[in-house]
């Protein structure tokens, strides 16, 4: 059965850094795109950042760009989120998702909880 | 910009419900996709491409729209349908959510 596992998430000062990781199994790990979809507590979700297959092209929200990095090693059917300069409206429910071609995102993880707060 | 109306519908089982998302540009069919989310569960892809039910989803549920109006319609609502949907435009990046529609029990 194909499954994403992330972690990483954790209560972290303003300011700070953090890196989710999401495993992937049991799929075809680097031929997908990849992404990761947040949800503030109460809130609805919003789309973050997506990664091509290869890894060569990334995405990402206004609200992200130029402190978060999306990376990816398909040799470990791994997918990262690298967060920079983290401030308290980042604090969510971090999904990792894969988009299936033109099916959209068709498998989600479980999430992991990122809290940003002194 | 998806816009999703209403923000939230109450019915009862066995009513249908008829679901919104306006674009603010034209979208393709192809590139519209709905996501159930039950209370602590990650989201659940519906439909795709704007009416393809994704595997496992009832009949009941069809998607229909195109351009800037998309529509989710589900009959015969059962216990099991009151939930959170979004909808979302996965064609070019970024790949954005309506703010979704609450489904409630009146």
């Amino acid at each position: 059965e194909e499954r994403l596992l992330e972690s990483g998430g954790t209560l972290v000062q303003p300011g700070g850094s953090l890196r989710l990781s999401c495993a992937a199994s049991e799929f075809s790990f680097s031929t997908y795109v990849m992404s990761w979809v947040r949800q503030a507590p109460g809130k609805g979700l919003e789309w973050v950042s997506a990664i091509s297959a290869n890894g060569a092209n990334t995405y990402y929200a206004d609200s992200v760009k130029g402190r978060f990095t999306i990376s990816r090693d398909n040799a470990l059917h791994t997918l990262y989120l690298q967060m920079n300069s983290l401030r308290a409206e980042d604090t969510a429910l971090y999904y990792c998702t894969k988009k299936r071609g033109f099916i959209g995102y068709d498998l989600w993880g479980r999430g992991t909880l990122v809290t940003v707060s002194s | 910009v998806l816009t999703q109306s209403p923000g939230t519908l109450y019915l009862s089982p066995g009513e249908g419900a008829t679901l919104s998302c306006r674009a603010s540009q034209r979208i393709s069919s192809t590139d519209i996709a709905w996501y159930q989310q039950k209370p602590g569960q990650a989201p659940r892809l519906l439909m795709s491409a704007a009416s393809t039910r994704a595997a496992g989803v009832p009949d009941r549920f069809t998607g229909s729209g195109s351009e800037t109006e998309y529509t989710l319609t589900i009959t015969r609502l059962e216990p099991e349908d009151f939930a959170m949907y979004y909808c979302q435009q996965y064609g070019s990046a970024p790949h954005s959510f309506g703010q979704g529609t609450q489904l409630e029990i009146k």
